[in-house]
């Protein structure tokens, strides 16, 4: 069946370091992916999301690519700030599996200034 | 209103009573679903709602859980005779169109569960 396995946590970065975190995904069809955060005490948001085979998506300084080949969707992020400690969930959508959305465990990450 | 609108947003009970939760979803979105994520846990789905289809029930816990949605739009998710386990944080996410693989879910910004 689909699902989602993401980089445990949590993980702790100074400002401005580079972050990376790992997604990789297993599906039956051809899924779209997703990113989402929580920040404290919120509900999760959409960061970016991208829906076919080396779509790049991006929002707030964060990108991950869309890798088929490596059934991946790292999150990545060149200079931390202090404001993105938050969990971040990587998710799929397969329309093959009815439109369930699956969604990884969640990362934590805190940065620190 | 703008976004998904759950309420209550916090909920204290004693272990065998019942509780309601209740999800507003973004007027027009027509996918429903619920989630329940427990402390430092990710998310577990329980439900989903597509127009007027059946829904998909195949996450609910046991059978002390169900959820309705009336004319498409509210949902309740009901949890009886709650136990501690039951304790969590209870997600609500709509979508405009469950056909399609690449919307988006929004979220609510969940009801807080505590069974004493």
């Amino acid at each position: 069946g689909d699902s989602v396995t993401q980089m445990e946590g949590p993980v702790t970065l100074s400002e401005e370091a580079f972050l990376t975190i790992n997604c990789t995904y297993t599906a039956t069809g051809y899924p779209s992916l997703f990113w989402y955060v929580q920040y404290p005490g919120e509900g999760l948001q959409l960061l970016l999301k991208a829906t076919k085979a080396d779509d790049k998506g991006s929002n707030k300084g964060f990108e991950a690519t869309y890798r088929k080949e490596t059934t991946s969707f790292h999150l990545e992020k060149g200079s931390v700030q202090v404001s993105d400690s938050a969990v971040y969930f990587c998710a799929l959508s397969d329309r093959n599996t009815g439109n369930q959305f699956y969604f990884g465990t969640g990362t934590s990450l805190t940065v620190i200034p | 209103g703008a976004g998904v609108s759950q309420s209550p947003s916090n909920k204290v009970t004693e272990k065998g009573k019942d509780v309601e939760l209740r999800c507003d979803p973004i007027s027009g979105h027509t996918a429903l679903y619920w989630y329940r994520q427990s402390l430092g846990q990710g998310l577990e789905f329980l439900i989903y709602f597509q127009g007027n289809s059946a829904p998909d029930k195949s996450g609910l816990p046991s059978d002390r859980f169900s959820a309705e949605r009336t004319g498409g739009s509210v949902s309740t998710l009901t949890i009886q005779r709650t136990q501690q386990e039951d304790s969590a944080v209870y997600l609500c996410a709509s979508s405009l169109e469950g056909g399609l693989s690449n919307q988006p879910q929004h979220f609510g910004d969940g009801t807080r569960l505590s069974i004493l």
